[in-house]
């Protein structure tokens, strides 16, 4: 079957760094997407990576390694508002979007 | 550029009961998505049409649950009759082809 993994919950302090990573398995790829989420709301659009490497943007960035099956978002400078859910998804062979289940981020002060 | 556009934002109903979500894609893209979200969880693909054809329904209930989008463009997603199970948050998403989706402010169901 398809799995895409990622940590329930992380929680930082504003003004750090964090990853939140994502592991997949997938029939085929297509390219992989951030999103983030806040509570109440809907997903919106932060990154895609569809070759290796590291991709970045402002504040954040996000790396993909296709060998390992294996990306992560980097977030720096932490802000309060950054407390959301990250949600990783893959494209596989069908065209399909594959969904993990998010990963809720606490940012304390 | 206008998003995506859902109604209701909320909506309350009593078990065995219908009810119809609508959504106003991007203009231009002819790729339009019904998703399930439970709280703490990923969306979970309904329905996603290409223009209008039904290009993958494999995960709608097709008991309970149908959809429609006429002309290629809006499109109607209805429960009939709705079950405790069905509370969730719909979002309805779209994009050119199989680039970036970009989502409605979804509906929230919520059936006693």
């Amino acid at each position: 079957g398809q799995n895409i993994d990622q940590p329930t919950e992380m929680t930082a302090t504003e003004g750090a760094i964090v990853q939140i990573n994502c592991t997949y398995q997938t029939s085929g790829f297509n390219g992989l997407f951030w999103y983030q989420q806040h509570a109440g709301e809907a997903p919106t659009f932060l990154s895609y990576n569809v070759l290796d490497g590291l991709e970045e943007k402002g504040r954040f960035s996000s790396f993909l390694s296709r060998s390992k099956g294996y990306s992560y978002l980097l977030l720096k400078e932490l802000q309060m508002k950054d407390s959301a859910s990250y949600l990783c998804a893959v494209i596989d062979s069908n065209y399909q979007l594959i969904w993990g289940a998010g990963t809720k981020l606490i940012i304390k002060p | 550029e206008a998003g995506v556009v859902q109604s209701p934002r909320y909506k309350i109903i009593e078990k065995k009961q219908p009810v119809a979500f609508w959504c106003n894609p991007i203009s231009g893209h002819n790729t339009l998505y019904w998703y399930l979200q439970n709280l703490g969880q990923g969306p979970e693909l309904l329905i996603r049409y290409e223009n209008e054809e039904a290009v993958d329904d494999s995960q709608l209930p097709k008991d309970r649950f149908s959809a429609e989008r006429l002309k290629g463009v809006d499109s109607t997603l209805k429960i009939q009759p709705a079950e405790l199970g069905d509370s969730a948050v719909y979002l309805c998403a779209s994009s050119k082809s199989t680039d970036t989706q970009y989502f409605g402010p979804g509906t929230r169901l919520t059936v006693l």
